[in-house]
């Protein structure tokens, strides 16, 4: 089945440093990526979504210019978390979806923790 | 907004039981997708159900879409350890393909 990579699997950094997470498709092109933040034993938040070649489109309450998306790519999307602060600590999840595809293939995830 | 809200959210059950899981949009959907989370891992599509009052099955699972797709449930017959793990559902709301919108999530404990 399809394969999404998500690196790195956990960071941490120091609070006002940015931190950049890749998500890749490795065997189909993936049109629309959604990035996600997940708390401890809650459910998946939908931050944006990106589609390749344009700007993301973000959630309510999600300050694009801290979170930075780039789908510069078929293959590849990138979060970038700017100038990060121990709130900013979560769980990051990417998934993809291919062009008429009904379902989603997700990452497997990045811890960050800002400290 | 829009909102997906899933009960249970935690449910214990003995290996051999039944277990239901529920979701209820705010709004009507297009179609609601189900995943699976295991224990330290990421979600995997278990199904889509895209028709008024379907109903789909995968082995012991049983999957309902709601008449006026609204509602989803996930009942599991005769549970096993191996079903161990957070079931989420995903609305993806009428006239916009791209957004889904996740419950809350039930997570399923199977005592052996």
């Amino acid at each position: 089945g399809a394969v999404v990579s998500q690196h790195p699997s956990w960071v941490i950094c120091k609070s006002g440093t940015s931190v950049k997470i890749e998500c890749r498709s490795l065997d189909f092109q993936a049109t629309t990526m959604f990035w996600y933040r997940q708390f401890p034993k809650q459910s998946l938040m939908l931050m944006a979504t990106s589609n390749e070649g344009s700007k993301a489109t973000y959630e309510q309450g999600v300050e694009k210019d801290k979170f930075l998306i780039n789908h510069a790519s078929l293959t590849l999307s990138t979060l970038t978390v700017t100038s990060a602060h121990p709130e900013d600590s979560s769980f990051y999840i990417c998934s993809a979806r291919g062009q008429g595809a009904e379902k989603l293939f997700f990452g497997s995830g990045t811890q960050l923790s800002v400290l | 907004g829009q909102q997906v809200m899933q009960i249970p959210q935690y449910q214990h059950v003995q290996e051999g039981e039944d277990f239901t899981t529920y979701c209820n949009s705010s709004t009507t959907l297009s179609n609601i997708q189900w995943y699976k989370q295991r224990p330290g891992g990421h979600p995997v599509f278990l199904i889509q159900l895209v028709k008024s009052g379907e109903v789909k099955k995968q082995k012991r699972l049983t999957f309902q879409f709601g008449e006026a797709k609204k509602n989803s449930s996930l009942h599991i017959t005769a549970t096993q350890t191996t079903d161990v793990g957070t079931y989420f559902c995903a609305g993806v709301p009428r006239g916009n393909f791209n957004k889904f919108y996740f419950g809350s999530g039930t997570k399923l404990n199977v005592k052996p």
